[in-house]
């Protein structure tokens, strides 16, 4: 695609759901990343993926939160029984490889956690 | 490892006042050097960039030197617009770690 597209771009949960969010990156780049970006903060690193495989989960909060991307496109972050605290836009971007070059950037899922 | 200071905002000016965001870095290997700009309800966009030292980056009236001696990369502007009110994140990235390293943001707000 022309971008980095994420979705939803809003999502209101109660607490204790599940919740799915979506990152198409841009078709041909390699490298993934997550993000989170809480209210007047920078940003958080969550997860990194290199093709289909996660040398770096490190950024991971907690065991309530998971990724995965499947052929070397689409990823999905998965957060199970959603915190009030896990409310942040959740940022995704790619890049053509890994290292030394810019990140593009979707446009955030906004999470709302009540 | 890599880690981004920038200063604190946030930074107040009115129009066509001079800008300079501090930026210092440490990396591992030889970073890329970037400034991402973040507008009210939008995504990060990539503003300028600079891949190695003494290399100018340039971009709508906002530069910034990829200083290898004092590890900065600050971000100017001579004259900013109140379009020009936004976050900027100074960021790098580098083959040793694969990960682009953000700064915690600095908000600038112009008046007019």
């Amino acid at each position: 695609g022309a971008g980095v597209s994420q979705s939803p771009s809003n999502k209101v949960t109660e607490k204790g759901k599940d919740v799915e969010l979506r990152c198409d990156p841009i078709s041909g780049h390699t490298a993934l990343y997550w993000y989170r970006q809480r209210l007047g903060q920078g940003l958080e690193f969550l997860i990194y993926f290199q093709g289909n495989s996660a040398p770096d989960k490190s950024g991971l909060p907690s065991d309530r939160f998971s990724a995965e991307r499947t052929g070397e496109s689409v990823s999905t972050l998965t957060i199970q029984r959603t915190q009030q605290e896990d409310s942040a836009v959740y940022l995704c971007a790619s890049s053509q490889i890994a290292g030394n070059t810019e990140a593009f950037f979707g446009q955030g899922t906004r999470l709302t956690v009540v | 490892g890599n880690s981004v200071t920038q200063m604190e905002g946030p930074v107040t000016l009115s129009e066509e006042a001079f800008l300079t965001i501090n930026c210092t870095y440490t990396a591992t290997g030889y970073p890329s050097l970037f400034w991402y700009v973040q507008y009210p309800g939008e995504g990060l966009q990539l503003l300028l960039k600079a891949t190695k030292a003494d290399d100018k980056g340039s971009n709508k009236g906002f530069e910034a030197t990829y200083r290898k001696e004092t590890t900065s990369f600050h971000l100017e502007k001579g004259s900013v617009q109140v379009s020009d009110s936004a976050v900027y994140f100074c960021a790098l990235s580098s083959g040793g770690s694969y990960i682009p390293t953000f700064g915690r943001g600095t908000s600038l707000i112009v008046h007019p």
